[in-house]
């Protein structure tokens, strides 16, 4: 099955300030999905990035919040932009694979201070 | 829209023993897909096993086996012979079969294996 590799795997930054969150995908996949994490929870869908077109936000999430970038079919980038203690979480991405399951990257620990 | 419950925010389980989780799920759908997924303390989501609503057999992967009773909306997940190793956070998890491919997730299970 696909490997997603992700990065980086954690972070600590300043409060106002913006990461961007890398997913590279061993494969050609047409759709890749970041995901929210808060400790002790479950995953909450941010976006669905298509290849060629603008990612789809769930509700509660903004692209100006968000930006997601999907250049090509192997890769994917996600940032969090003005960051806030709040959006303290781990981030994930993943794609489907071909077996209809889904594979997951390694996932960004992200603290803000 | 889909929704899925796990109702056990929290079990353990003796070493060696056997321990069931439990999910239900409702949708509107006819076919689809429902997975476990296990995600220990690296972060990395590792999927367990995955069945197929049109299959009425219930899948199996070495010492894990699930209880798919469509009918009732249920997949629950039997680990058997249980390990240190699968001390982790499960998660139950849907997808229509067609569509916009996202997966609906439960809130988890935290899996304890005593010694």
């Amino acid at each position: 099955s696909a490997v997603i590799s992700q990065k980086p795997s954690r972070d600590i930054c300043q409060r106002g300030t913006s990461l961007t969150i890398q997913c590279q995908v061993d494969s050609q996949v047409t759709m890749m999905f970041w995901y929210r994490q808060q400790p002790g929870q479950s995953l909450t869908l941010i976006a669905t990035a298509n290849q060629g077109s603008e990612a789809t936000y769930e509700s509660g999430f903004v692209i100006d919040k968000f930006p997601i970038s999907r250049p090509n079919l192997t890769f994917s980038t996600l940032t969090v932009s003005n960051m806030s203690p709040e959006d303290s979480s781990i981030y994930l991405c993943s794609a489907p694979t071909a077996n209809y399951g889904y594979t997951f990257g390694s996932g960004t620990r992200l603290t803000v201070v | 829209a889909q929704t899925v419950t796990q109702s056990q925010p929290e079990m353990s389980v003796q070493e060696a023993e056997t321990v069931t989780l439990s999910c239900t799920y409702d949708t509107s759908e006819s076919d689809y897909y429902l997975f476990w997924y296990k995600q220990p303390p690296s972060r990395q989501m590792i999927l367990v096993i995955r069945q197929e609503a049109y299959k009425q057999q219930n899948a199996t992967e070495n010492r894990f086996s699930v209880n798919f009773q469509k009918a009732a909306k249920s997949f629950s997940l039997k680990i058997s012979d249980s390990q240190l190793g699968d001390a982790a956070m499960y998660f139950c998890a849907l997808k229509p079969n067609f569509g916009n491919e996202k997966l609906t997730f439960g809130t988890g299970t935290r899996l304890t294996i005593i010694p």
